[in-house]
């Protein structure tokens, strides 16, 4: 079965914890991003990789890390300098200049 | 870097109407221009896609157009009926590595 994954569904973490949410691919696309998105609103890019071992920044990547070690693989680390993380987030995947196939989402709260 | 907008950011019609959501984007160099649908705590979903060779591309009751020269684009559905609720996303690629959403549109379709 063909798809994009994300896994926990639900998140909490409390003050000053560092948490890492999990995306899986295996549609063998070269590209995944990750995105936030807070209720009511638009998707804000986090971070984005094109390709294994490589990786840019979008729009609000302070307070975000990720890594890209394998090409299925595209984990994102909640820093506790995210001050303000209570969010949902969205992992997509795609090759280069076609549609993106997102992940069903984690939704991470603090405590 | 590409930016997008989108109008209306809340539409509603009456149940059988037509609904149009536009887009305008400012990179000439953008070539793809998807159309997503994202219903209450899901994933986006891509409806439907054009690129900068065609002017416009159906599918059953949804339509999306291209205006290269003006820079816009946009989403036509006809027929509307309840299950068409839900926010409504634009996105141009940004040079092949990214790509820029729209900030939304909220379609609610009355009985």
């Amino acid at each position: 079965d063909g798809g994009i994954t994300q896994s926990p569904k639900y998140l909490f973490r409390k003050e000053g914890q560092n948490v890492t949410l999990s995306c899986e691919q295996n549609l063998n696309h070269d590209a995944m991003y990750w995105y936030r998105q807070d209720p009511g609103q638009g998707l804000r890019l986090i971070y984005y990789s094109q390709i294994v071992n490589d990786f840019q920044k979008g729009d609000i990547a302070e307070g975000y890390s990720v890594s890209r070690e394998k090409k299925e693989s595209f984990p994102l680390t909640v820093t506790s300098a995210q001050k303000n993380p209570t969010a949902f987030y969205l992992c997509a995947s795609s090759t280069r200049y076609n549609e993106q196939f997102f992940g069903p989402g984690t939704r991470l709260t603090v405590l | 870097g590409e930016n997008v907008e989108q109008h209306p950011s809340t539409l509603s019609v009456q149940e059988g109407d037509s609904a149009v959501i536009k887009c305008t984007y400012s990179d000439s160099a953008s070539n793809y221009f998807p159309w997503y649908k994202q219903e209450l705590g899901k994933r986006p979903q891509l409806i439907i896609d054009i690129r900068s060779n065609v002017g416009e591309k159906k599918d059953q009751r949804i339509a999306v157009t291209l205006n290269k020269t003006a820079k816009h684009f946009s989403l036509h559905i006809t027929e509307t009926q309840p299950e068409d609720s839900a926010v409504y996303f634009c996105a141009a690629d940004n040079y092949g590595q990214n790509f820029v959403f729209g900030p939304g549109t909220r379609l609610s379709v009355l009985p």
